[in-house]
């Protein structure tokens, strides 16, 4: 079966970094998403990983390894904002999103 | 630009009521999506649209039914509600079905069933 696992949650203080692991299991592998969903609100779209490596855009970077079926997003200098549910989807290959269940980040001052 | 607009967002129904949910987009993208998240679990793909007078079931289609006659227009519905149905429900567009789909999602509709 597909499945997408990540933690329920994390908490991380002011100014530090925290990493946030998905691990993945799909029918063939289209790409890996990160979403950020403040609570009540609407997901918006973070980062997109297809190859391999590191992709950096700001305080947030989204690495993947295909091969181990495993991605994380790393973000830095933590601001009080960033305390949100942060969501990793897979896209399988029929391009269809599995989605997990999301990671609350809590962040103390 | 307004983007992905659902309408009503917060709605109480009694069991066996029927009730339409409204997904409007001004962006003119192929792609919609109706989804439901619920406590603990993954977004579920309810039901989605490629493109104008087209449909297809996702996930978790049963009790829920779908239309989109109108390009910037996909509606949701419910034709006896029960209380399984109470959930949080988004709606999302993208440009295409690709690989870098990007989805814009709409606020969410809280649904709660008794």
């Amino acid at each position: 079966g597909q499945n997408i696992d990540q933690p329920t949650e994390m908490t991380a203080t002011e100014g530090a970094i925290v990493q946030i692991n998905c691990t993945y299991q799909t029918s063939g592998f289209n790409g890996l998403f990160w979403y950020q969903q403040h609570a009540g609100e609407a997901p918006t779209f973070l980062s997109y990983n297809v190859l391999d490596g590191l992709e950096e855009k700001g305080r947030f970077s989204s690495f993947l390894s295909r091969s181990k079926g495993y991605s994380y997003l790393l973000l830095k200098e933590l601001q009080m904002k960033d305390s949100a549910s942060y969501l990793c989807a897979a896209m399988d290959s029929n391009y269809q999103l599995i989605w997990g269940a999301g990671t609350k980040l809590i962040i103390k001052p | 630009n307004a983007g992905v607009t659902q309408t009503p967002k917060f709605r109480v129904l009694k069991t066996g009521q029927s009730m339409t949910l409204l997904c409007a987009q001004d962006m003119n993208h192929e792609y919609m999506y109706w989804y439901r998240q619920d406590p603990g679990m993954g977004l579920r793909l309810i039901h989605y649209s490629v493109g104008e007078g087209t449909t297809a079931k996702g996930e978790v289609p049963d009790g829920y039914n779908v239309s989109r006659l109108k390009k910037q227009n996909f509606l949701l519905g419910l034709e006896s509600a029960a209380p399984s149905q109470t959930s949080v429900y988004f709606c999302a567009s993208s440009s295409d079905g690709s690989g870098a789909n990007v989805l814009t999602f709409g606020a969410g509709s809280r649904l709660t069933v008794l």
